[in-house]
């Protein structure tokens, strides 16, 4: 089961902040952020595992409630270079979910001068 | 320079023919997958392998095939049974869970990506 992204697309001006919220129906053991440029490979930001682990990267953070099988990506004073489309990539908690990633659709956010 | 490669960028095809894209990567890492990406869409797994010489179907395997006889390579074959193979391909890899001790290092890295066109 895809996990669910939410919101959809996000703008935003320069120094603003953002959240974008990833939801699963199934148990997890980690949670992926990746971000996408256009046409570009995804760039991984960061890994959260089970356990409620919160993590950060320069002024980007994440957040992974186990029990809400959610986690949560925290974007402050947004800059420029941060427009692209997020991904979350989840692992099930079960044994054939090994190593296999599930992606969101992905949110779009965009960031004006 | 460590990385992942992928080629061609871009890549032609005509209906009813077989197409190979390729995946080659000096990270020493175990596993390595193929995705498909649509537009506006997220990423769907093909296939993965988390060893030579062995590889599972992912979410949409049909008309696809891989091979994986190298550590480093993992060709991803575009057979003419898929109908609607116009796509951005990825590829991915990263260490193994089992063999590394460090949860961390599951992070899956990705080439640049081949877009596949059906003429």
């Amino acid at each position: 089961q895809q996990p669910v992204q939410s919101p959809q697309a996000v703008i935003l001006r320069e120094g603003e902040d953002a959240v974008i919220n990833c939801s699963s129906s199934k148990a997890l053991y980690s949670v992926h952020w990746y971000r996408q440029k256009h046409g570009e490979a995804p760039v991984f930001l960061m890994i959260l595992l089970k356990g409620g682990e919160q993590k950060g990267h320069e002024k980007i953070s994440a957040s992974f409630n186990e029990k809400k099988q959610q986690s949560s990506l925290y974007l402050t004073a947004s800059q420029l270079s941060y427009s692209g489309t997020y991904f979350c990539g989840t692992e099930g908690a079960g044994g054939t979910s090994y190593g296999k990633l599930t992606f969101g659709q992905g949110t779009i956010l965009t960031v004006h001068p | 320079d460590g990385g992942i490669t992928q080629s061609p960028k871009y890549l032609f095809r005509k209906e009813g023919q077989n197409v190979t894209l390729s995946c080659e990567q000096n990270l020493n890492h175990d596993a390595m997958y193929w995705y498909r990406q649509d537009p506006g869409q997220g990423l769907r797994l093909i296939y993965y392998s988390q060893i030579v010489n062995d590889f599972q179907k992912g979410d949409i395997a049909e008309g696809y095939s891989v091979s994986r006889e190298k550590k480093e390579s993992f060709p991803l074959t575009v057979t003419s049974a898929q109908k609607n193979p116009t796509a951005f391909y990825l590829c991915a890899s990263s260490i193994d869970r089992g063999l590394a001790g460090d949860r961390d290092t599951d992070t899956q890295y990705f080439g640049p990506g081949t877009r596949l066109t059906v003429l």
